[in-house]
Order: C-alpha cells, then sequence, then structure tokens
C-alpha cells in the first residue's frame, strides 16, 4: 500500500517568506509526527497529533513555526519569516495509534532558505 | 531533557564482517529504544527496538543488547553485506514512546 508522502520534495524559498510543507500519512493511521533533520545529524523532534489534536509541540523552536492536521489525516507544517537557519530535511511520520507501534517516516521535504 | 551520544560516526567494514554501533543515553526514564536505517534520499526506516524490561533482541542478523545500568545500548550487525551499507541512527524515548531523541547517525560502509 502507499506509505507516507510529502509535499513538496523541495523547497527554495527566499529569508523571510512564509512557507508550508505538506504530509499525508498512511491511510488508518491515528499518530502523526514531525521531525526535522540538519545535514549529517540525527532527526530532531518537533511535534506529535493523535487525532486532530497536537499531543507534544514542545519541539517546536519558536513561535513562527506551526503546525495542523484538522480532519485528523493529512498535516500542514507551516514556518512564518524563514531563516537561514530553517534549511533542513522536514520529515513526516505516522503509526498506527502511537504509544510505541512504528513510526513509518516519508522520504522528506528539503527546504532551502536563500 | 534526554541527550543520545552516539558512535562511531563512519564505520568502514569488509563484507562479511561484523559491525557495532554503540550509543548512551543520559536519562534514567528512557524506557524505548528503536534504531533506524537511513538510505540516501528517503526517510528512516526502523530495523529493530528494545524496551528497557529486556536486554537484548535479535532479529535474523541484527541484534540490538541493552543495558540500563550503564544507560548504554547497542546495534550488532553479522555477515553484513554491501546493501547493509547506509545511515544508522539510534534513538530513545521517555515519554510513552512517542517523543524520540535520535543520536548523530553512523555511517556504514560494507566494502565488497
Amino acid at each position: 500500500g502507499a506509505g507516507v508522502s510529502q509535499t513538496p520534495s523541495n523547497k527554495v524559498t527566499e529569508k523571510g517568506k512564509y512557507v508550508e510543507l505538506r504530509c499525508d500519512p498512511i491511510s488508518g493511521h491515528t499518530a502523526l509526527y514531525w521531525y526535522r533533520q540538519s545535514l549529517g545529524q540525527g532527526p530532531e523532534f518537533l511535534i506529535y497529533f493523535q487525532g486532530t489534536g497536537a499531543a507534544d509541540d514542545s519541539g517546536l523552536p519558536n513561535d513562527r513555526f506551526f503546525a495542523v492536521r484538522p480532519e485528523g489525516s493529512v498535516s500542514t507544517l507551516k514556518i512564518q519569516r524563514t531563516e537561514r537557519g530553517d534549511s533542513a530535511v522536514y520529515l513526516c511520520a505516522s503509526s498506527f495509534g502511537g504509544g510505541g507501534n512504528e513510526q513509518y517516516f516519508g522520504p522528506g521535504t528539503r527546504l532551502t532558505v536563500t | 531533557g534526554e541527550n543520545v551520544e552516539q558512535h562511531p560516526s563512519t564505520l568502514s567494514v569488509q563484507e562479511g564482517d561484523s559491525a557495532v554501533i554503540k550509543c548512551t543515553y543520559s536519562d534514567s526514564a528512557s524506557n524505548y529504544f528503536p534504531w533506524y536505517k537511513q538510505e540516501l534520499g528517503k526517510g528512516p526506516q526502523l530495523i529493530i527496538d528494545i524496551r528497557s524490561n529486556v536486554g537484548e533482541k535479535k532479529d535474523q542478523r541484527i541484534a540490538v543488547t541493552l543495558n540500563k545500568t550503564a544507560k548504554h545500548f547497542s546495534l550488532h550487525i553479522t555477515e553484513t553485506q554491501p546493501e547493509d551499507s547506509a545511515v544508522y541512527f539510534c534513538a530513545a524515548s521517555t515519554n510513552n514512546f512517542n517523543k524520540f531523541y535520535f543520536g548523530s547517525g553512523t555511517k556504514l560502509n560494507v566494502k565488497p
């Protein structure tokens, strides 16, 4: 079946612009996660959704970052007033129910802020 | 918060040899330790995991060991094959298995 998909695969934006990154989880997966992976580093937790609500957003670095999952399926990560330091690969993962069930990762969106 | 350190950063082995990657963690409350394999241009994929009530787990050529007292865990790959070449990440979780702290990764190169 289809895995986790993320769009766009690559995004180049100018400093100060607004961007939206989309994640389509595996159908039926109630838990959804966003991570940020800088070059040569492991993924860094950003936010976790259980259904429509953000169960843990403690990883969001500041108030320029926001994520939504209005219908409990597709999620959008929104970054306002982008900075060069936001450049990274943004990974999305989903799992059935969360709580230790396997997280399936998408291929990521590579964001470059110029 | 939790701090996970991973060594070595790169590892080169001959096909058929074993590979060992080690991780340490700082928070004694961590209770779930997954290992991921990431190939170029792809997201990480779970290869094996272990929970804190178990000391060792094995799945074919892959095994993971956990020492809770010393707060370290290791990935062992035996009879390595070229297709094992990838970046491997360890992770630890302290919060109902939903918030993972990842190590910095080990780039494994298996030479044919």
